[in-house]
Order: structure tokens, then C-alpha cells, then sequence
């Protein structure tokens, strides 16, 4: 079957760096997105890879292994208003998204 | 980047009437749109995928009678929950994908409660 795991939930201080790692077993892979979902609201987009290695986008970095069926989203410079979900979804062989249930992200001062 | 537009935001309505979500893309033709139902702290579930002109392909365990899907045209597909219960209060997202593009686009979701 089709799996996407993350960690159900991760606690990190404002100004310090967290990663947020994801796990999948997929039927064929398409690429991979991260997107951030604050509560009571529709996802966002981050990141998507689909080539192995790091994504740069200011605070917000994603890395791909493909071999390894691994990704992670490395949040630097936390604030608090990053507090919210993330989700990890690899886009399949028929190009469907498979979620993973998401990282509730908690950012103490 | 691209605006897919979802209304209502909010809606309550009684057990046993029917309600409309409608998903719009404001600025790109969406080939294909995606209804997806998300449970408090449970991931975004795929209910079915839609393309224009076309009937909409459910997941397994949807039922399509009582979610029915249209998608008239490239910028609008409608969900309707027919005879809603209580059990259908849920966070019901729309997604839309464009030729070419594999990132997809959110609607900004509906808050269903049926009372």
C-alpha cells in the first residue's frame, strides 16, 4: 500500500531551527510537496522537489532523497506565527496526492 | 501564482437539506479539481477527482449519490451534499491543477455543520 509518515507533532523555540522529517512508500513518484495548513484553514504551498537535494526558499528549505524515499522541511528562524501544520504529499505514478497526516508544529517564546 | 476561489466559507444547515460548495479558478482553465474532506487532526481525505465534461471519479467508501460532483466547466465544479447529517460536519477543501502544472492550488475550504 501507499504510505506518507511524519511526526504527529513537534514543540520548538522561537528563533531556533526545526526539521520535520517525512517517510513515504508510494507507487510511483511524481514529486514531492510540503504545505502548511494553519487550523480552520486550507493548506498552503511551500516546496515541491522532484530531483534529490536541497530547495532553498528564505527561512524555509526542503530536501529530497529519492533512493531513500525521505524528505524534510527545515524552518530556520522561527517565529510564531509558523505554529501550525505541515503537511508532506508525494504526487504518485498517476499523479494523485497521498498525504501524510501532518506535523502540528508548536513554537514556545 | 494561480486563486481558486471556495464558497461558502462557513455554512450550517438542518439534517436532511442539501448543500452547494462551489469551487472556482479565477485565473487559469483547471483541467482537473479535487474535493477532499478533512477531519479534525486527520489528514486531507481525496473524495474525488473531477474533470470537465466528465463524471467525477470517486474513492473508495465515497458515496456519489450523496456527493455529487459537476463540473460544468474549466473554472467551476460544485460539490453538493444531498440530505446532510451530522456526521457530514466536516472541513471540505477543493484543489484545481492546470495543464502542465503539478503543484495544486487550494481553495480556501468550507466549514460544513449540520445541526
Amino acid at each position: 500500500g501507499q504510505n506518507i509518515d511524519q511526526p504527529t507533532e513537534m514543540t520548538a523555540t522561537e528563533g531556533a531551527i526545526v526539521q520535520i522529517n517525512c517517510t513515504y512508500q508510494t507507487s510511483g513518484f511524481n514529486g514531492l510537496f510540503w504545505y502548511q495548513q494553519h487550523a480552520g484553514e486550507a493548506p498552503t504551498f511551500l516546496s515541491y522537489n522532484v530531483l534529490d537535494g536541497l530547495e532553498e526558499k528564505g527561512r524555509f528549505s526542503s530536501f529530497l532523497s529519492r533512493s531513500k524515499g525521505y524528505s524534510y522541511l527545515l524552518l530556520k528562524e522561527l517565529q510564531m506565527k509558523d505554529s501550525a501544520s505541515y503537511l508532506c504529499a508525494v504526487m504518485d505514478s498517476n499523479y494523485q496526492l497521498i498525504w501524510g497526516a501532518g506535523t502540528k508544529l508548536i513554537i514556545k517564546p | 501564482g494561480a486563486v481558486v476561489s471556495q464558497h461558502p466559507s462557513r455554512v450550517i444547515c438542518k439534517s436532511g437539506t442539501s448543500v452547494k460548495i462551489e469551487c472556482r479558478s479565477l485565473d487559469f482553465q483547471a483541467t482537473t479539481m479535487f474535493w477532499y474532506r478533512q477531519f479534525p487532526k486527520k489528514s486531507l481525505m481525496l473524495m474525488a477527482t473531477s474533470n470537465e465534461g466528465s463524471k467525477a471519479t470517486y474513492e473508495q467508501g465515497v458515496e456519489k449519490d450523496k456527493f455529487l460532483i459537476n463540473h460544468a466547466s474549466l473554472t467551476l465544479s460544485t460539490l453538493t451534499v444531498t440530505s446532510a447529517h451530522p456526521e457530514d460536519s466536516s472541513f471540505y477543501i477543493c484543489s484545481a491543477n492546470f495543464g502542465g502544472e503539478t503543484e495544486a492550488f487550494f481553495g480556501q475550504g468550507t466549514r460544513l455543520t449540520v445541526v
